[in-house]
């Protein structure tokens, strides 16, 4: 069956450093990969996805994510935090089997130090 | 602002009690799906409706039930309530969502539902 495995429930950084939110997938064949990110009260936002191509994609707010098959990884990496990118980050992979569904890690909340 | 619009912000409401959540998607897109989070539970996918057809199904009790109406937007009918539904429940959209191939799924703010 496929999983998400967001192995980070919570990290702190300092404003300015930089960031890498882990996610590890289960996946029998090339997987869609999401990131999302949601700030408190709020709904869930796309930051980037991976469908095929260059396995280096770029998202907004200065996000990128790096799909390494051979890790079944899928990290989300930020050069330099900014105050504003504290919130829940989820990653997502798309089901198979003819289904749409997205199933989620259980994400990582990231607090910033200013 | 990923344009799917979700009715009502909140909701609070008691045991044993009905009530409707209301969903309207991006223009454009024909399929819905429903998406519950829970502390214990984490995100969890409910049901997908493709122009108008349910056309998947997840961890979604038989008390829940939803449906996508002409004009494309989707209402999750909550009956019976329980102190253990308090959640919040996304409605998110795609263009297709059909025929094994996976799109891009943009979703509402949410419905804060409170069972008291």
């Amino acid at each position: 069956a496929q999983s998400v495995t967001q192995p980070d429930i919570h990290i702190t950084v300092s404003e300015g450093a930089s960031l890498e939110l882990r996610c590890n997938y289960s996946y029998g064949a090339t997987p869609y990969l999401f990131w999302y990110v949601q700030s408190p009260g709020q709904g869930l936002q796309l930051l980037l996805k991976y469908f095929s191509g260059d396995t280096l994609v770029q998202g907004i707010k200065g996000f990128e994510a790096e799909f390494k098959r051979s890790q079944s990884s899928f990290n989300l990496r930020k050069p330099s935090v900014h105050w504003s990118d504290a919130a829940e980050y989820f990653c997502a992979v798309g089901a198979t089997g003819g289904y749409n569904k997205l199933i989620f890690g259980a994400g990582t909340r990231l607090a910033v130090h200013p | 602002d990923s344009g799917v619009t979700q009715t009502p912000k909140h909701l609070i409401t008691a045991t044993g009690q009905r009530v409707t959540l209301r969903c309207s998607p991006r223009s454009g897109d024909l399929s819905v799906y429903w998406y519950q989070q829970s502390l214990d539970q984490g995100l969890q996918f409910l049901i997908q409706y493709y122009n108008g057809e349910e056309r998947a199904k997840g961890n979604i009790l038989e008390r829940f039930s939803a449906q996508q109406f002409p004009d494309l937007h989707s209402e999750l009918n909550l009956s019976s309530l329980e102190l253990g539904d308090s959640a919040l429940y996304f409605c998110a959209s795609s263009v297709v969502g059909a025929g094994g191939r996976t799109d891009t799924q943009y979703f509402g703010p949410g419905t804060r539902l409170t069972v008291l």
